[in-house]
């Protein structure tokens, strides 16, 4: 299986509620990666897990809440996001050792709307 | 800081032509390169990648990429353009010091016409 999924495609939520977005792979990948896309823009990094532990948070406001329950999977936890927030979300995920030379592999996303 | 370039907001083609996507790369010590393809409304889907050795590196669906240290460029290339090559392409850099990040370019779209 040479998949990375995620659920919802399209999620459409408003400035107050919780949501959590869901990302899953089998590809035995230690590595899972939170980006945000904008349209006809490149994919900016949010948060990186590595052997399940969060390594890398670039910053990223406290209403986007990573977490990372086992190898296999990775959700994303949003809280009262603003319109702004408004992309398509992509999970990613890449083998383990070196990380600087191995190949992410992407999920379909989830395009988000924040009303 | 690590960055990467890629100078053409949109190349256009003919079917059967060659094409080529220009990138251009920034990083201190030896570079990681790759080549993301985007279709639209999907995720990225890797296609290529240079890591060491050969300095022409051959991917998926015909593609392939040259690593040129004097110049800092990895552009890719394809010999003859399918209009189903169509998407946005990105060019990305990482390097052994940067652990897991890689850094993207801002993309390119290639549009070939039938």
């Amino acid at each position: 299986d040479t998949e990375v999924t995620q659920t919802p495609k399209h999620l459409v939520m408003g400035m107050t509620n919780k949501k959590s977005l869901k990302c899953e792979q089998h590809m035995g990948h230690r590595a899972m990666y939170w980006y945000k896309q904008k349209a006809k823009k490149p994919p900016e990094l949010m948060f990186v897990y590595s052997y399940e532990k969060l390594s890398i948070n670039e910053s990223v406001p406290s209403r986007f809440s990573p977490e990372c329950p086992n190898s296999s999977l990775l959700n994303l936890h949003l809280h009262a996001l603003q319109p702004e927030d408004s992309a398509l979300y992509l999970c990613a995920s890449s083998q383990a050792g070196p990380p600087s030379y191995n190949e992410q592999f992407f999920g379909p996303g989830t395009r988000l709307t924040v009303l | 800081a690590q960055s990467v370039a890629q100078p053409e907001d949109q190349v256009n083609v003919a079917e059967g032509n060659p094409l080529t996507v220009k990138c251009t790369y920034s990083v201190s010590g030896n570079p990681y390169l790759f080549w993301y393809v985007q279709y639209p409304n999907r995720g990225l889907q890797f296609l290529l990648k240079y890591i060491t050795g050969d300095n022409l590196v051959k991917g998926s669906y015909g593609f392939e990429a040259e690593f040129n240290k004097s110049q800092t460029s990895f552009h890719l290339k394809k010999p003859s353009a399918l209009v189903s090559d169509s998407a946005l392409y990105f060019c990305a850099v990482s390097h052994l010091e940067g652990g897991f990040k890689t850094i993207f370019g801002a993309g390119t779209r290639l549009f070939v016409k039938a």
